[in-house]
């Protein structure tokens, strides 16, 4: 079956502008997350829904990041007057459920550059 | 304060040679800990998870795990490495109870060497 999508694979854009990253999960998997990963460094958590809410969105770094999954399947990371600090990998990954004992399935990615 | 350390960022091992990758934790309440390896140009993919019971967990490709509640520790191990075996490998914690949180380590890179 299909796994998680990411669109764009790559995003260029210049600093200040808006993106939205976009997130297709496996289907019938409530839970989904978003995760930044920097060259070198493991995935850092940003934010989990289950379902249409955010369930713990902790990991945001500002108010410049936000993220929306309204009818509990495509979610959009949104990131607003971007900075040179934002370039990274963000990863999306879903599960069948919110519990934690559930493994995460991850997608390939949005390679996001800030110029 | 949650953390995963994984003190080795590569690890080199012969081909059929057995193999450990190192993982320690700290956090509060029960420990869910995960194996997630990365292969070039593909998303991260689960190995393997420890939850509860036994504390050796078997996964995928004929990896285990180790879960040491003692030493806080949750290595990864293969009896015997393969060159495909080559990858980054990362090691996460959920965090405190009562959150989603998910830690991961800063991985660490497998060569097996023909």
């Amino acid at each position: 079956g299909a796994g998680v999508s990411q669109t764009p694979s790559n995003k260029v854009t210049e600093k200040g502008k808006y993106v939205e990253l976009r997130c297709d999960p496996i289907s019938g998997h409530t839970a989904l997350y978003w995760y930044r990963q920097s060259l070198g460094q493991g995935p850092e958590f940003l934010i989990y829904f289950q379902g249409t809410g955010a369930a713990d969105d902790s990991g945001l770094p500002n108010d410049r990041f936000f993220a929306v999954r309204p009818e509990g399947s495509v979610s959009t990371l949104k990131i607003q007057r971007t900075e040179r600090g934002d370039s990274a990998v963000y990863l999306c990954a879903s599960s069948l459920r919110g519990d934690s004992t559930y493994e995460q399935y991850f997608g390939p990615g949005t390679r996001l550059t800030v110029t | 304060a949650q953390s995963v350390a994984q003190p080795e960022d590569q690890v080199n091992v012969a081909e059929g040679n057995p193999l450990t990758v190192k993982c320690t934790y700290s956090v509060s309440g029960n420990p869910y800990l995960f194996w997630y390896v990365q292969y070039p140009n593909r998303g991260l993919q689960f190995l393997l998870k420890y939850i509860t019971g036994d504390n050796l967990v078997k996964g995928s490709y004929g990896f285990e795990a180790e879960f040491n509640k003692s030493q806080t520790s949750f290595h990864l191990k293969k009896p015997s490495a393969l060159v495909s075996d080559s990858a980054l490998y990362f090691c996460a914690v959920r965090g405190d109870s009562g959150t989603y949180k998910y830690i991961f380590g800063t991985g660490t890179r497998l060569k097996v060497l023909a």
